[in-house]
């Protein structure tokens, strides 16, 4: 089956410093990730969708200077939290989907947990 | 994309069925409905998907009743490791990835 890779999946930082999360999908190619957010007891909730070879399409109210989403290859999108700050603590969760929508499922990694002191 | 409807919790034995609804009354003709669940602190998981026909797979069975306003998640025996948040999200095909709408979801607690 089709398996969505994310990594860390646990990081503490200092306030202040960027912090990478990769996303990869191991046995299939996908032009489009997406990115969620998710805070205790809250559903997920989309940041951006991440396009292969162009820029990713951030959903109102976030910050595209501060969360920097590369997708360089077709198995690889990231997500960089710059000058993170305790407010950005946070789930952060991708997704990425395999053949043509409608025949196959968006699989998820199993996120990454991101805690600013 | 649809508004998906769901009870915000359910209990269910371990052993026995667990019926999940989703009310979803204003799907259009090629929406799918999918199911996913979220066991604490792991990534959503894909459990089954269809369009107007029921569906079966080794997860779970989905009941979609004629007149597409409606659904049901039936895990047919449910244990410990069900207990989870289930989301029903309406979905259009449009060809290409579509971005998923998470609601609330049911929370599932499986008890001894």
């Amino acid at each position: 089956g089709a398996v969505v890779s994310q990594h860390p999946s646990w990081v503490i930082c200092k306030s202040g410093t960027s912090v990478k999360i990769e996303c990869r999908s191991l046995d299939f190619q996908a032009t489009t990730m997406f990115w969620y957010r998710q805070f205790p007891k809250q559903s997920l909730m989309l940041m951006a969708t991440s396009n292969e070879g162009s820029k990713a399409t951030y959903e109102q109210g976030v910050e595209k200077d501060k969360f920097l989403i590369n997708h360089a290859s077709l198995t690889l999108s990231t997500l960089t939290v710059t000058s993170a700050h305790p407010e950005d603590s946070s789930f952060y969760i991708c997704s990425a989907e395999p053949g043509v929508r409608g025949n196959q499922p968006q699989h998820f990694g199993d996120g990454t947990r991101l805690s600013i002191l | 994309d649809a508004k998906t409807t769901q009870p915000p919790s359910m209990d269910c034995a371990e052993g026995r069925a667990a019926n999940l609804p989703c009310n979803h009354s204003t799907i259009s003709g090629n929406e799918y409905v999918y199911w996913y669940r979220q066991i604490h602190s792991q990534g959503p998981q894909y459990i089954i998907h269809g369009l107007k026909n029921n569906e079966t797979n080794e997860m779970a069975s989905l009941i979609i009743t004629e007149d597409r306003k409606s659904s049901t998640l039936i895990l047919p025996h449910a244990t410990l490791r069900d207990t989870a948040v289930y989301y029903c999200i309406a979905l259009i095909n449009t060809g290409t990835a579509s971005k998923l709408t998470f609601g609330t979801g049911t929370r599932l607690q499986v008890t001894l």
